[in-house]
């Protein structure tokens, strides 16, 4: 099957810094990317929709200034987290679909551990 | 709009014994479910998919699941489990159109005991 790359797989960083996360599709090209996160033992929460060559498209309650996402190639979507905070620890993790349609599976990178300290 | 429900946070079966985990899904058009699967620490993998073809379908590692529109579920089965089985499975739908991300249920978190 197709292979989403997710860069880094854990990160520790200091509070009011920013973090860059990177989504690749590896052998398949993805006009939308989804940028999940994850609490422990919950499920994953949507963040956003990453769309190459416009604006990602944010769910309720998501702040856009803090979570920056750009898709700038059919094969790579990044999420910055800026000036991050103890909250904004968690498991984020991005999938990619192989086509448009509904039926697709959508894959998944193996997720970042945030860490804010 | 579509959505899943995981009936079970936590289940436990000791080895050898029949996996079944449960999802109930809502949606006012015909829906494409998923069930996935993730180990700590990690991404999801696809365990199994509906996508309107045969209603019992087949997946990796000896799951299926099958589909019940009368009753609106999408139930996962393994005859005999592993203990490598041990993992958080997510049932989820399929929300399409312009959208087209999935949504998850809560997770169901399978213990398999020696």
């Amino acid at each position: 099957g197709a292979v989403v790359s997710q860069h880094p797989s854990w990160v520790i960083c200091k509070s009011g810094t920013s973090v860059k996360i990177e989504c690749r599709s590896l052998d398949f090209q993805a006009t939308t990317m989804f940028w999940y996160r994850q609490f422990p033992k919950q499920s994953l929460m949507l963040m956003a929709t990453s769309n190459e060559g416009s604006k990602a498209t944010y769910e309720q309650g998501v702040e856009k200034d803090k979570f920056l996402i750009n898709h700038a190639s059919l094969t790579l979507s990044t999420l910055t987290v800026t000036s991050a905070h103890p909250e904004d620890s968690s498991f984020y993790i991005c999938s990619a679909r192989e086509g448009a349609g509904a039926r697709t599976e959508a894959f998944f990178g193996q997720g970042t551990r945030l860490t804010v300290v | 709009a579509q959505s899943v429900t995981q009936l079970g946070s936590h289940v436990s079966v000791s080895e050898g014994a029949l996996v079944l985990l449960r999802c109930n899904y809502s949606s006012s058009v015909p829906p494409y479910l998923f069930w996935y699967v993730q180990y700590p620490n990690q991404g999801l993998q696809l365990l199994l998919k509906y996508t309107s073809a045969a209603t019992l379908v087949k997946g990796i590692n000896g799951f299926e699941a099958e589909f019940k529109k009368s009753e609106t579920s999408f139930h996962l089965t393994k005859p005999s489990a592993h203990m490598s089985d041990a993992a958080e499975y997510f049932c989820a739908v399929s929300r399409g159109g312009n959208n087209n991300d999935m949504r998850f249920g809560a997770g169901t978190r399978l213990t398999v005991k020696p």
